[in-house]
């Protein structure tokens, strides 16, 4: 079955720049999606289309696409953006079957 | 203001069944496909299944096909999962999510969440 990749953990001190990538091979050919989770909160969309922001989103988030892996960057981070962060596509491998997540990667601000 | 609120949720024996329901309001449902998603404690979000706006396409993941139904009732601004079948990996919180595509009838994002509704399997 399709699969996105994450790394499970991504850490940062304040103000630096985090880089959390997602791959998977159907990406060249369909949108990714960004979403952060907090604990015990729904997830929120912060990226569509790539690397379309959502309004209400603060500009420190960007998406990029290049190839088969797609990248969140969140430039001078700050403590309230820990939190689990999920990419997501197509499966359209194929027949088309449905929506994929990545397995999510934990953002830790030291 | 968009809201979801998904109900139904509860302890179930496996093997046992469960209806949930997302009641939604601030918008055009009947415009919009819906998903159900949901997250097993302590691990990743899962894709469970999708319906259009007009339930004419529906998807679902393998791992609740043949077991999970969608469906949808315009009328009542509401979306639903009949849970058939139960197993103790189908614990988790389920979130319905309205869905935006570029393309009709297939997927897109989800820019709107419920806060969830916790299912347990357990004997």
């Amino acid at each position: 079955s399709y699969e996105l990749t994450q790394p499970p953990s991504v850490s940062v001190s304040p103000g630096q720049t985090a880089r959390i990538t997602c791959s998977g091979d159907a990406l060249p050919k369909q949108y990714a999606y960004w979403y952060q989770q907090k604990p015990g909160q729904a997830p929120v969309l912060v990226i569509y289309k790539d690397s379309e922001r959502p309004s209400g989103i603060p500009e420190r988030f960007s998406g990029s696409s290049s190839g088969t892996t797609v990248t969140l960057t969140i430039s001078g981070v700050q403590a309230e953006d820990e939190a689990d962060y999920y990419c997501q596509s197509a499966d359209s491998s194929g027949t088309y079957r449905g929506v994929v997540f990545g397995g999510g990667t934990k953002l830790t601000v030291l | 203001e968009v809201q979801l609120v998904e109900s139904g949720g509860g302890l179930v024996q496996p093997g046992g069944s469960l209806r949930l329901s997302c009641a939604a309001s601030g918008f055009t449902f009947s415009s919009y496909s819906m998903n159900w998603v949901r997250q097993a404690p302590g691990k990743g979000l899962e894709w469970v299944s999708y319906i259009s706006s007009s339930s004419s396409t529906i998807y679902y993941a393998d791992s609740v096909k043949g077991r999970f139904t969608i469906s949808r009732d315009n009328a009542k601004n509401s979306l639903y999962l009949q849970m058939n079948s139960l197993r103790d990996e189908d614990t988790a919180v389920y979130y319905c999510a309205r869905d935006v595509s570029p393309f009709p009838g297939t997927t897109g994002y989800f820019d709107y969440w419920g806060q969830g509704t916790l299912v347990t399997v357990s004997s």
